[in-house]
């Protein structure tokens, strides 16, 4: 099964913007496939944020406020999810998920600290 | 409101088997396709399995293929993995999940927990 890398971790400041993200193995075209994001804080399950394919083909979780939000680099063959306008509460584990082939794919994860 | 609950964890030997169970309530649970997840303790997300709203079609993680088995019941509502051959890399808390037409999955239960050692 494919591996979708994530940074490890990640920080940026209260009111700042926060881009994650997930880089899929080069036999593998991002531009081929939804990208999923999901937030989990300790000891809670994960929270499914939205999923993005284009700009005209994305999704938002039920309660997900609009400054997470998807994207693509396609130069880049990433995926990314972009948290603007960052609150203390953003701070958590974040994950990209991909479906090839009918089998579910999750990066490893990022942990984004809010200083 | 929406809901999914699992039970079904626990403490087994290397090699024994033990039996989740997710009921799900709130929602039409026979309308949806059905997701396992896990996670090992201080790492992050595995997929596990999926099964179809009818249960007709089934995928498995080549980490479970031939081991585990998703199964369902729409009558009662419930979502079941079945694990045989277990092994210490099998450690972990188990989620279930609801998983929408796009493919994201939009509710999910506590977790429980399933240990395996000797």
């Amino acid at each position: 099964q494919p591996v979708l890398t994530q940074p490890p971790s990640s920080s940026a400041s209260p009111g700042e913007s926060a881009r994650l993200t997930c880089t899929l193995p080069s036999d593998i075209n991002v531009g081929s496939y939804n990208i999923y994001w999901y937030q989990q804080k300790p000891g809670s399950p994960p929270r499914y944020l939205l999923y993005y394919y284009s700009d005209s083909d994305k999704g938002q979780g039920s309660g997900v406020p609009s400054r997470f939000s998807g994207s693509k680099d396609a130069s880049a063959n990433t995926g990314i999810l972009l948290i603007s306008g960052l609150q203390s509460e953003d701070e958590a584990d974040y994950y990209c998920m991909i479906w090839p082939s009918n089998a579910g794919v999750f990066g490893g994860g990022t942990k984004l600290t809010v200083l | 409101q929406v809901q999914l609950v699992e039970s079904g964890g626990g403490l087994v030997k290397p090699g024994g088997s033990l039996r989740l169970s997710c009921a799900a309530s709130g929602f039409t649970f026979s309308d949806y396709y059905m997701s396992w997840i896990r996670q090992a303790p201080g790492k992050g997300l595995e997929w596990v399995s999926y099964i179809s709203s009818s249960g007709s079609t089934i995928y498995y993680a080549d980490s479970v293929k031939g081991r585990f088995t998703i199964s369902r019941d729409n009558a009662k509502n419930s979502l079941y993995l079945q694990m045989n051959s277990l092994r210490a890399e099998d450690t972990a808390v188990y989620y279930c999940a609801r998983r929408l037409r796009s493919d994201g999955m939009d509710v999910w239960g506590q977790g429980t927990t399933v240990t395996v050692s000797s």
